[in-house]
């Protein structure tokens, strides 16, 4: 079992949608929670950041942590055709440096 | 500022052969991390190196091997090339530092893909 799960879709929503993007984890020393977005052919870019449990805002995306459920969530609100990309949830421990342990991947497709 | 930037972009090889590749950080940058990207197991920790000393390494064999220069640009090394080893090798880079701060972003490079015939 993979120490990060999220649904590798596709998921396919129309314009204007609200998306929820989710990831469960196992192991319980992780304290540091990132979304990246990954457009084809291109490198992750850092979308969202979030230290422990708790809600981030940015724009459009909102990212939720629950630690005691091991579960993080990414909202994307006012969805656009842009956003179609792959979204990786990761994470990494306090004495894991820059070690991140990423998600497989959800990919999003934004129809008009 | 520029980008992190990774030579070559595509790579053909073949079986038992080996192959470096190169990553040259975001100016001011220490840390170099090397992940590898394939459709059935995502994004893989490799390998981070922090001023030209590997600190952390993943679960790869040791034909998977990485250094990096005072001037912080990092290679990768394959040896004895196998099939599965076709993938994106993806380098991120970020200033450093023992813990991931809110500042302690990676920003990722566009990738060197790799064939492995």
């Amino acid at each position: 079992q993979k120490e990060v799960e999220q649904d590798p879709g596709p998921l396919s929503v129309p314009e204007g949608a609200i998306v929820s993007l989710n990831c469960t984890y196992s192991n319980s020393a992780f304290q540091y929670f990132m979304w990246y977005r990954q457009y084809s052919r291109k490198g992750p870019e850092l979308l969202m950041y979030t230290y422990s449990s708790g809600n981030k805002e940015d724009g459009r995306f909102t990212a939720q942590v629950d630690k005691s459920s091991k579960y993080i969530s990414l909202f994307i609100r006012d969805s656009q055709p842009s956003d179609s990309a792959t979204y990786l949830c990761a994470m990494s421990d306090a004495g894991g440096g820059n070690k991140l342990t990423f998600g497989t991947g959800t990919q999003l497709k934004v129809e008009l | 500022k520029a980008g992190v930037t990774q030579t070559p972009r595509y790579l053909i090889k073949t079986r038992g052969q080996q192959v470096t590749l190169s990553c040259s950080p975001i100016s001011g940058h220490r840390s170099v991390s090397w992940y590898q990207q394939t459709p059935g197991q995502g994004l893989q920790f490799l390998f981070e190196y922090f001023s030209e000393t590997q600190r952390n390494k993943g679960n790869f064999p040791g034909r998977f091997s990485g250094r990096q220069f005072s001037n912080s640009r990092s290679e990768m090394n394959v040896s004895t090339l196998e099939l599965g080893d076709s993938a994106l090798y993806l380098c991120a880079s970020s200033l450093g530092g023992r813990r991931l701060l809110s500042t302690d972003t990676q920003y990722f490079g566009p990738g060197t893909r790799l064939t492995v015939l």
